[in-house]
């Protein structure tokens, strides 16, 4: 089973600082996706990163992967209070028939205070 | 485009009793269907997906079923609800392309209290 370990857990700051979670597995991940959850919705994805070392930016955001794709990291820049939310990082297998199967870590849930 | 439909957003139900939550896909054809379980405002966990009709796989045991009688409906069921069923339902559908991490969408979930 593979698993994804999120940290932290919790993460409360003060609008205008920067902030990293984290997303690490022992195991290799053929992709990783950021998802953004607001309380009582589903989930919405952020991004997709798929090649080893990659580096995405979505305004604020910059997301990676890890060169041996075991791992990633989300940085906020300037967090504001609309950033707040639980935020999941869920990956999926590498190798064999997924059908699109995706392990999600634990969740960061991130406040913002004004 | 599409979209996913999934109702009731809540419900209260005695322990014992049955249950059945629908789940609906507009816009797309033949997606991978998904029902995730979501304690507490943390991480998911998959209950049933389903890559096409009549085609259902579980990933836990438990006192849940699944069912797809049509290719974008996918409905959760129990016959009798325990206690430990509680929690918040998830349906999702994705668009198979092996290996490459397809997006799930989700629906706005079903909060579910077994009193």
């Amino acid at each position: 089973t593979q698993l994804l370990e999120q940290s932290p857990q919790f993460l409360s700051i003060q609008e205008g600082e920067n902030l990293t979670v984290y997303c690490n597995s022992s195991s290799v991940f053929s992709s990783l996706q950021w998802y953004r959850q607001e309380p009582g919705e589903g989930p919405v994805l952020l991004v997709t990163v798929v090649t080893g070392g990659e580096v995405k930016k979505l305004k604020r955001l910059t997301f990676q992967f890890g060169d041996a794709r075991k791992d990633s990291s989300l940085h906020i820049t300037a967090a504001q209070p609309g950033d707040t939310g639980l935020y999941l990082c869920a990956g999926t297998n590498a190798g064999g028939t997924s059908y699109g199967k995706l392990t999600f870590g634990q969740g960061t849930i991130l406040t913002v205070h004004p | 485009s599409q979209t996913i439909h999934q109702w009731p957003a809540t419900l209260v139900q005695p322990v014992g009793s049955p249950l059945s939550l629908e789940c609906t896909v507009e816009g797309t054809s033949n997606p991978n269907l998904y029902w995730y379980r979501q304690a507490a405002g943390r991480g998911l966990q998959l209950l049933f997906y389903s890559v096409g009709i009549g085609q259902i796989s579980s990933e836990v045991p438990q006192n849940l079923s699944a069912s797809r009688p049509q290719d974008r409906q996918f409905i959760l069921s129990s016959k009798k609800l325990l206690l430990s069923d509680s929690g918040f339902y998830l349906c999702a559908w994705s668009l198979l392309r092996q290996g490459l991490g397809s997006p799930l969408h989700f629906g706005n979930g079903t909060r579910l209290t077994v009193t």
